[in-house]
């Protein structure tokens, strides 16, 4: 069985710029949530992602946006890069129909906006 | 409002002692769940454990134990002889009635020391 993965590990960015990070989901899993975690914060949930279309949203601006594609993996996209998204950027999968099950949370983004 | 509340940021024992980490968590919902997570130095969440608002019967897993009190809204988390291993950050999440997020508190750091 194959985890949660994500890429790329370390990202450095300058401010104005855009950024788009990649999540494939665990083997099985249908569902993929973003979460972003600030330094020292609990993460904070950005969106989901089922059968390719956003399930839920987070307290985040339009410039963060998201595809999942049919292979259930997932893409973050964020524009105009502030020095405020500069966090680390979760990915977790999970089972649909299962709304309230374990997300499984992949090793992360670090995202530097400079 | 859903919240969940950490209120100890910091917690530092030596090893072989037990440790209890409080959550506190605030919901209307009849229906929700709540999950502890570890995250370790290498940054990703790993999943302990999930219980559901109507099963109230608190658990043991090896060192890991957790009690589950409606009525004081804590979900609290022991590690019994406490390993340097444990030294991680750990975090007390819910998702709500209408399922899908995952809503965490601020985290409590670990500290095992020799």
């Amino acid at each position: 069985e194959t985890g949660v993965t994500q890429s790329p590990t370390h990202l450095i960015k300058t401010r104005g710029q855009q950024v788009t990070l990649r999540c494939s989901s665990q083997s099985g899993h249908n569902t993929v949530s973003w979460y972003q975690q600030a330094l020292g914060q609990g993460p904070q949930f950005i969106f989901q992602y089922y059968r390719e279309e956003e399930n839920g949203r987070g307290n985040f601006p339009p410039r963060f946006s998201g595809l999942q594609f049919p292979n259930y993996s997932s893409e973050l996209n964020v524009n105009a890069l502030e020095l405020d998204d500069s966090a680390l950027y979760l990915c977790a999968s999970s089972l649909a129909g299962t709304s309230s099950g374990e997300q499984y949370f992949g090793p992360g983004t670090r995202l530097t906006v400079t | 409002a859903q919240k969940v509340t950490q209120a100890q940021t910091e917690i530092s024992v030596v090893e072989k002692e037990d440790v209890t980490l409080d959550c506190v968590y605030e919901t209307r919902d009849t229906t929700y769940y709540l999950f502890w997570y570890k995250q370790p130095p290498s940054g990703e969440l790993v999943f302990l454990i999930r219980r559901n608002s109507f099963d109230e019967q608190n658990e043991i897993s090896g060192r890991y134990s957790w009690n589950f009190q409606k009525s004081t809204s804590s979900f609290n988390f022991t590690i019994t002889a406490s390993q340097v291993v444990d030294s991680a950050v750990y975090f007390c999440a819910l998702i709500p009635q209408e399922g899908g997020k995952l809503i965490f508190g601020q985290g409590t750091e670990l500290s095992v020391k020799p």
